[in-house]
């Protein structure tokens, strides 16, 4: 199974200020064949359903601010909130869908400081 | 409005076999895969289970294969997931959620609010 795991566990960010969160996998997600990165980040807030953000690693869902925005490639992959709200409170988590069991990793709680 | 919503949630006794329903409406349920995905209270997501749009591969995660099994009616509209030999660990709240495309490798673009399993005597 690959083992997906984030840093931080949480961070507290200044309203307009930048957070980054890492995601790494155990193994790489990239499929060489359509050189796509297996990789989408969700965001969870409390009481309800998590919410697509990012897939195939960088590509930002419809309706997704562009404060939100995602990079990386094989192994090691970044979401970035270049602006923070307060409205984006929550938990982030990266998930991957290379390979099954599909699998998240642990989570990013995200407060303002 | 696209919309899943989920059913078939409660108190389960510990060895009991529920059954999960999601409803789907507003899209062309037929092309798209599902998933099930499960978050224990206080605790992260979990992906139980995935069905492709054709309903001909199912995969599920080690934690419940061979006691849960993935289904699907089309004709309904109906995303279903069998529960057996129901464990403490298993209660949660469980997520419908669609795929992005109709291939069990895609991400999951729309969730429904969840139903609640919990498993006591």
């Amino acid at each position: 199974d690959i083992v997906m795991t984030q840093s931080p566990d949480s961070l507290a960010v200044s309203l307009g200020e930048r957070a980054t969160i890492n995601c790494r996998s155990s193994q790489s997600v990239l499929y060489s064949s359509n050189n796509r990165n297996y990789l989408a980040w969700y965001q969870q807030k409390p009481g309800h359903p998590p919410k697509l953000l990012i897939y195939w690693a960088s590509t930002r869902e419809s309706g997704v601010p562009d404060r939100f925005s995602g990079s990386g490639s094989g192994t090691d992959f970044t979401l970035t909130i270049s602006s923070l709200q307060a409205e984006d409170v929550a938990v982030y988590y990266c998930q991957q869908y290379y390979s099954t069991p599909f699998t998240f990793g642990p989570g990013t709680k995200v407060d303002i400081k | 409005e696209v919309q899943l919503v989920e059913s078939g949630g409660g108190l389960v006794q510990p060895g009991g076999s529920p059954r999960l329903s999601c409803a789907a409406s507003g899209f062309s349920f037929s092309s798209y895969a599902m998933h099930w995905v499960r978050q224990a209270p206080g605790k992260g997501l979990e992906h139980v289970a995935v069905i492709s749009s054709n309903g001909g591969s199912t995969y599920y995660a080690n934690s419940v294969k061979g006691r849960f099994t993935i289904s699907r009616d089309d004709s309904k509209n109906t995303l279903f997931l069998q529960m057996g030999s129901l464990r403490a660990e298993d209660m949660a709240v469980y997520y419908c959620a669609r795929g992005s495309t109709g291939s069990c490798y895609s991400s999951m673009d729309v969730w429904g609010k969840g139903t609640t399993v919990t498993v006591s005597s």
